[in-house]
């Protein structure tokens, strides 16, 4: 089975940087996203690492440690538009032969002035 | 471009009553996916698709759900007859296989998803 942790919730104030991080215990593991999902809308594809190590994207990184089935998403200089839920999910691959993402329940962070 | 598009956007519906929710998945991806999501549970997977042939359907939650993909470009989530338990939000989602450095990515995109409440 797949299990995935991540904070319930996160605040910040504006310009900070804040780390949300992920732990997993799964099988087939074959990769790690990280999706935005603002409050009444869908999820939005923000990260993936597949091997181990940081990957940066503008404000945003993501790093992986697939020893200690940890990773973490870094953003920096936050904007009030950053409020919203982060999900956590990690692909691996069934039975089937397919892969599938089985998502965390998401860290809401909140972005204060 | 045209993102993966969903309908209804809302419904709202009595227990014991027919549900139909409608997907387009982007224009050339070959898998497709439908999800429900509520607070308690977060966004759980229920059944996938691969080039229109059903793969896993092992988290339907009940008979009462089934789902088809007649061609490559729709595919419908029923509930029949609806609880007011199965009221959440239900997501379509689809991919490609795509390739990064060597390494393939399968990257989810979402639709808009439809809010379901049974009264």
């Amino acid at each position: 089975g797949q299990n995935i942790d991540q904070p319930t919730e996160m605040t910040a104030t504006e310009g900070a940087i804040v780390q949300i991080n992920c732990t997993y215990q799964t099988s087939g593991f074959n990769g790690l996203f990280w999706y935005q999902q603002h409050a009444g809308e869908a999820p939005t594809f923000l990260s993936y690492n597949v091997l181990d190590g940081l990957e940066e994207k503008g404000r945003f990184s993501s790093f992986l440690s697939r020893s200690k089935g940890y990773s973490y998403l870094l953003l920096k200089e936050l904007q009030m538009k950053d409020s919203a839920s982060y999900l956590c999910a990690v692909r691996s691959f069934g039975n089937s032969g397919y892969s599938t993402l089985t998502f965390g329940k998401g860290t809401m962070l909140l972005v204060s002035p | 471009d045209a993102g993966v598009i969903q309908s209804p956007r809302h419904e709202v519906t009595e227990m014991g009553q027919e549900v139909t929710l409608r997907c387009k998945p982007i224009s050339g991806h070959n898998s497709l996916f439908w999800y429900r999501q509520t607070m308690m549970r977060g966004l759980e997977l229920l059944i996938y698709f691969n080039n229109n042939v059903p793969i896993d359907d092992s988290g339907m939650p009940e008979d009462r759900f089934s789902a088809k993909m007649p061609n490559a470009s729709f595919s419908t989530l029923k509930i029949q007859p609806s609880e007011p338990r199965d009221s959440a939000v239900y997501f379509c989602a689809s991919s490609f296989p795509g390739l990064a450095g060597g390494i393939s990515t399968d990257t989810q995109y979402f639709g808009p998803g439809t809010r379901l409440t049974v009264l």
